[in-house]
């Protein structure tokens, strides 16, 4: 199956300072790459995501990079802020079969934003 | 307007018991999954159903079993709790498969 790793596991920055946070998957078949973030006590939620025909994609401050042939994808925030202290997840989805597909996420990186 | 509502948010029971999760959505979607979050934050599908018939199945103990009485519900009922089961369990959503997915607040289970 589908193998997701993650890291850092841990990330802490200054405000203002950038953060990157990279991931590999070892299922070539995988062609969505979303990435979530998790509050504390909340459920996670979708920030970005990214398809494999493209290759980088940004939203204001975040961006997501995408390597197919090296089967990594990452991360970048820019002008860090300490709202964006979090868990950050990122995953992969392959089809599992039929029209089916299955997400396997990463082990989370938690990121904290120092003031 | 909560999208996906799960209830309880809080379960603390011994051993040996059972118990439920109930998981609504109001999002109109096709699809509702069951995540476990453990105590090391990793996110591991349980479940996943696509109008009321389960397509997805991982290698969870069959003390789980998932019911789904309309598309807009996904309850868990879990049999003869461990310790092990104690995890924060989610309830989520998409509209597209692989798409977006719409997480609930968690349920946070502890096994005394």
């Amino acid at each position: 199956g589908e193998n997701v790793e993650q890291h850092p596991s841990t990330l802490s920055v200054q405000e203002g300072d950038s953060a990157v946070i990279k991931c590999t998957y070892s299922d070539s078949a995988s062609n969505y790459f979303p990435w979530y973030k998790q509050e504390l006590g909340k459920g996670p939620q979708l920030i970005i995501d990214i398809r494999s025909n493209v290759g980088e994609k940004k939203d204001q401050r975040i961006a997501v990079t995408l390597n197919k042939t090296a089967k990594h994808f990452s991360l970048h925030i820019t002008e860090t802020q300490p709202e964006d202290s979090a868990v950050y997840f990122c995953a992969a989805s392959r089809r599992s079969g039929g029209s089916n597909y299955k997400l396997t996420f990463g082990k989370g990186t938690l990121l904290t934003v120092n003031p | 307007d909560t999208a996906v509502s799960q209830t309880p948010k809080y379960l603390v029971t011994q051993m040996g018991n059972d118990k439920s999760i109930k998981c609504e959505q109001n999002l109109g979607h096709d699809t509702m999954y069951w995540y476990k979050q453990d105590s090391k934050k990793f996110l591991k599908i349980m479940f996943s159903y696509n109008n009321k018939e389960l397509i997805i199945n991982e290698t969870v103990p069959n003390r789980f079993s998932p019911k789904s009485p309309d598309k807009a519900h996904l309850n868990l009922h879990i049999n003869s709790l461990e310790l092990g089961d104690s995890a924060v369990y989610f309830c989520a959503s998409s509209q597209t498969v692989p798409g977006e997915l719409f997480f609930g607040e968690g349920s946070r289970l502890t096994v005394l």
